[in-house]
C-alpha cells in the first residue's frame, strides 16, 4: 500500500530556508508512474499547489513560488524533498507530499507537517 | 494563477442534496477537463473523492457527484449524513503542467 510522510523541521526563522523530506513506501518511486506533488495549508485558508515533481527529475513549480521553491528526488531512499527558500510568515502552513498518479488526481497524500515561520 | 472561487460555506440537512460551486477561468476549468474534489476533516490530509470532473474513485460513496459547465465545476452531495460534515475543496488543471486549487468550503450538517 502506497503510504507518504513528510518530516522536517516544525520551525524556520524568517530569511532561511525551509526543507522538507517526503518519504515514500509501498511502492518504488522510480517504478511508478507518479508524479510527487507539494501542496500546502496555511491557517484558515486553502490549500495551495507548490508543484510535482518526476522521480525522472522532471519539474513543475507554482508560478507565485517558482522563484523560491527546489524539488529533488533521492532514489535511493525513496524519498522526495523540498526546499523553499527566503521565507516569511506567510510561508507557515501545514506542507503536504501528495502522490499524483492513476486518477491525473492528488489520489494519496502524506499525513502533513506542519511548518511555522518565526523568528 | 488565481485560486478557483468557493462558497466559504454550505450547510443542509440530514438527507438534503447540496451542491458545493467552484469558479475558475478560461485558463482553467474552462478549458480542461482535469478537475478533482477533496474532501478534508480537521487535522487530517485530504482524500480524493471526485477526479476527471465526474468520476469516483473505488470505495468513494456514489452520494459524491461532480459535474462541470463553462468555467465552474460543482460537487453534489445527496442524502446529506453528519459524515460529510468537513471541508471540500477543488483543484483544476491550469496548463503548462500546473495546478490550482479552491479556495475550499465548510460544510455543515445542521
Amino acid at each position: 500500500q502506497l503510504q507518504l510522510q513528510e518530516s522536517g523541521p516544525g520551525l524556520v526563522k524568517p530569511s532561511e530556508t525551509l526543507s522538507l523530506t517526503c518519504s515514500v513506501s509501498g511502492v518504488s518511486i522510480t517504478r511508478s508512474n507518479y508524479y510527487w506533488g507539494w501542496i500546502r495549508q496555511p491557517p484558515g485558508k486553502g490549500l495551495e499547489w507548490i508543484g510535482n515533481i518526476h522521480y525522472d527529475g522532471i519539474t513543475y513549480y507554482s508560478p507565485s513560488l517558482k522563484s523560491r521553491v527546489l524539488f529533488s528526488v533521492d532514489t535511493s531512499n525513496n524519498q522526495v524533498s523540498l526546499r523553499l527558500s527566503s521565507v516569511t510568515a506567510a510561508d507557515t502552513a501545514v506542507y503536504y507530499c501528495a502522490g499524483f498518479g492513476n486518477y491525473d488526481a492528488f489520489d494519496v497524500w502524506g499525513q502533513g507537517t506542519v511548518v511555522t515561520v518565526s523568528s | 494563477q488565481s485560486a478557483l472561487s468557493q462558497p466559504a460555506s454550505v450547510s443542509g440537512t440530514p438527507g438534503q442534496s447540496i451542491t458545493i460551486s467552484c469558479t475558475g477561468s478560461r485558463s482553467d476549468i474552462g478549458s480542461y477537463k482535469l478537475v478533482s474534489w477533496y474532501q478534508k476533516y480537521p487535522g487530517k490530509a485530504p482524500k480524493l473523492i471526485i477526479y476527471e470532473g465526474s468520476e469516483r474513485p473505488s470505495g468513494v460513496s456514489y452520494r459524491f457527484s461532480g459535474s462541470k459547465s463553462g468555467n465552474t465545476a460543482s460537487l453534489t452531495i445527496s442524502g446529506l449524513q453528519a459524515e460529510d460534515e468537513a471541508d471540500y475543496f477543488c483543484c483544476s488543471y491550469a496548463g503548462s503542467s500546473t495546478y490550482v486549487f479552491g479556495t475550499g468550503t465548510q460544510v455543515t450538517v445542521l
